[in-house]
């Protein structure tokens, strides 16, 4: 079975700065698909960045991108330029390319953004 | 669009009453799941389907029913309420193909008293 363990229970930034979320999987396939939710107050589940394992570059979408080391199993998150609304809880995730598209969570990390 | 919708928002039970958690979505997905979340942990899986009249086990079952009479509607069942089934409980969507996203309703907060 797949885990994904996400080792920093909180995190703080100051407004403008970056920070980067860490997370690791474990998984002894080689085609899946790796994702980060965001989580604010609200609960709402919200996409923040998707990787396919099978692509060696690194997923971009605005100001989020990842770093994703297949050999290490390592999939972190940057933020850059941070801003209030991206205070909430981060999620990574894991999905096998096979059947069922189940997801396995991280346990998250809370992300304070200080102004 | 209403994607993903989770019915109640919030409700407080009594150890040992039953009732069920509804959702629906107007996507056309064929997959859908249902996952809790506990204070501070992630999404844990408890059932999902994978499309109408099929539904299979997660990682966290026990307690619960589910039931895919139609693409959009799967309903979870809490039989007899226990305390430990206190959560939130998240409803979510996807399509059959790769590299879809999951959608996700807004989560039903349930306290079992």
């Amino acid at each position: 079975a797949q885990t994904v363990t996400q080792s920093q229970p909180e995190m703080s930034v100051q407004e403008a700065e970056t920070v980067t979320l860490s997370c690791t999987y474990d998984t002894s396939e080689s085609d899946y698909y790796l994702f980060w939710y965001k989580q604010p107050p609200s609960r709402q589940m919200i996409l923040v960045i998707r990787q396919e394992a099978y692509k060696q570059q690194n997923a971009t979408e605005n100001r989020f991108s990842v770093n994703f080391q297949k050999a290490a199993k390592s999939f972190s998150l940057k933020i850059s330029d941070s801003q209030l609304g991206d205070a909430a809880m981060y999620f990574c995730a894991y999905r096998s390319a096979g059947a069922g598209n189940m997801l396995t969570f991280g346990g998250g990390t809370r992300l304070m953004v200080k102004p | 669009n209403a994607g993903v919708t989770q019915t109640p928002k919030f409700r407080i039970l009594k150890i040992g009453q039953s009732m069920t958690l509804q959702c629906t979505q107007d996507m056309n997905h064929n997959y859908m799941y249902w996952y809790r979340q506990d204070p501070g942990m992630g999404l844990k899986l408890i059932y999902y389907s994978v499309g109408a009249g099929i539904t299979d086990k997660g990682e966290v079952p026990n307690g619960y029913n589910v039931s895919r009479s139609t693409t959009e509607d799967f309903p979870l069942r809490l039989e007899l309420a226990a305390p430990s089934q206190t959560s939130v409980y998240f409803c979510a969507s996807s399509y059959s193909i790769n590299l879809s996203e999951a959608f996700f309703g807004q989560g039903t907060r349930l306290t079992v008293v």
